[in-house]
């Protein structure tokens, strides 16, 4: 089955610093990869979503100036949280899919990465 | 009120019991139903996918879709330990995005 990986499992910085998160697919190409976070014993967040070789639409209320994302090939995905501040803790998760978002294959052909744990102190 | 209601548990049951898990939705747009399984510090994968009303099975796992109630459920047979884990549900509509929209997660927890 596809395979989606994620870099680091889990950080630890300090409050003010940037900490990039990568999202890679292993032996497919995405064609379309989300971000998501997900506090304890929540619901999955979608962050944004990016097309391959077009800026990442973001959800309502999501910075975009915070949280910078950059689909720099059909296999990897970077996440990078920018000046991060304790609220900023969570779990973050990546996505993969061969569809085009605003396709139905995006929707069924997610395969999601194992997460990135951040902590910020 | 949410647009997709799940209650979160925790669910606990012996083994081999037969599990029912459970979504509400209020968006009659949507079409595509998922159920996805996440085990602790893990993402989530996709266990079943279903597009529009009626049953699909695959092996211990059976997910319905009545669309009149805007109700989904996810039937686990002969429930193993190895099925403790947060089952999360997620739909999505045609014609708009596409992006599933995700139920909070219902933590079971098969005891031996």
């Amino acid at each position: 089955g596809a395979v989606v990986s994620q870099h680091p499992s889990w950080v630890i910085c300090k409050s003010g610093t940037s900490v990039k998160i990568e999202c890679r697919s292993l032996d497919f190409q995405a064609t379309t990869m989300f971000w998501y976070r997900q506090f304890p014993k929540q619901s999955l967040m979608l962050m944004a979503t990016s097309n391959e070789g077009s800026k990442a639409t973001y959800e309502q209320g999501v910075e975009k100036d915070k949280f910078l994302i950059n689909h720099a090939s059909l296999t990897l995905s970077t996440l990078t949280v920018t000046s991060a501040h304790p609220e900023d803790s969570s779990f973050y998760i990546c996505s993969a899919s061969l569809g085009l978002a605003g396709g139905p294959r995006s929707t069924d052909t997610q395969y999601f990465g194992p997460g990135t744990r951040l902590t910020v102190l | 009120q949410k647009e997709v209601e799940q209650d979160p548990g925790p669910l606990s049951v012996p083994e081999g019991a037969i599990v029912s898990l459970n979504c509400t939705y209020s968006n009659s747009a949507f079409q595509y139903f998922m159920w996805y399984r996440q085990y602790s510090r893990k993402g989530p994968e996709l266990l079943m996918y279903t597009y529009s009303s009626g049953n699909k099975e695959d092996g211990r796992f059976t997910a319905q879709v009545d669309k009149s109630s805007k109700y989904i459920s996810l039937f686990i047979r002969d429930s193993q330990p190895s099925d403790s884990a947060t089952y999360l549900c997620a739909m999505a509509a045609s014609g708009g995005s596409y992006i599933p929209t995700f139920g909070r997660g219902t933590s079971l927890i098969v005891h031996p």
